[in-house]
């Protein structure tokens, strides 16, 4: 069973526009939230992290919200740009460590 | 920058062969993983190691083993591959579990069984 739940499975989204991608757990144990991004013919690379005791964090035009009574967690991108598209991973970590249980990936494509 | 190398991009195979796939790190981190990326699935861990010669089963190890002889080196095999193990297999690694848990992957093995 998937530990963490992933939507939308593909966005297309305009130049300057701002892309929403949304996950959700219920494994209380989670204390660890990452973003992963893929490019074709690339392993994922983290694009930004957030642990429970934050509701946001900021990195350039990327912003993680966390919403911990709803076991919820998003990705915000601001000014979407072309260089943008690529795959997106959510991903959550147990405090035991040495885990990480993976969205199913959301496709982001931003067109000119 | 941190380099974790899959040693092949592209590997074709047949039916009940035994297939090998090979990661090396080279950032003396102590834990590697091997995950498996199918369209919708995301990313699934097969098999983790937090040391030479140490182990540990993940989401879906059935059909696969794994070894550790040097930390750098993380090994995935598949005994007798099947077609259902056609996917891109990942390798990543990772410093001991602390403040910054991240993870750093190879560019994938493309493997395809026929």
């Amino acid at each position: 069973q998937q530990q963490v739940k992933q939507s939308p499975q593909s966005l297309i989204v305009q130049k300057g526009g701002i892309s929403i991608i949304n996950c959700a757990y219920e494994n209380t144990a989670f204390d660890y939230f990452p973003w992963y991004q893929q490019f074709p013919g690339k392993g994922p690379a983290l694009l930004i992290a957030i642990r429970p005791d934050v509701s946001e964090k900021k990195e350039g035009r990327f912003t993680i919200s966390f919403n911990k009574s709803a076991k919820q967690f998003s990705l915000h991108i601001m000014d979407s740009q072309p260089g943008d598209s690529a795959t997106y991973f959510c991903a959550a970590s147990p405090n035991t460590g040495n885990q990480f249980y993976f969205g199913t990936g959301t496709s982001l494509t931003v067109i000119p | 920058d941190v380099k974790v190398t899959q040693s092949s991009r592209y590997l074709v195979k047949r039916t009940g062969e035994k297939v090998f796939l090979e990661c090396v790190q080279d950032m003396d981190h102590e834990n590697m993983f091997w995950y498996r990326q199918d369209p919708g699935l995301g990313l699934r861990l097969i098999y983790f190691s937090y040391d030479v010669k140490m182990k540990e089963k993940g989401d879906i190890p059935e059909g696969y083993s794994v070894s550790r002889e040097k930390k750098e080196r993380f090994s995935l095999i598949l005994e007798s591959a099947s077609t259902n193990q056609t996917s891109m297999y990942l390798c990543a690694s990772s410093p001991l579990w602390g403040e910054n848990e991240k993870l750093f992957f190879g560019s994938g093995t493309q493997l395809s069984v026929l």
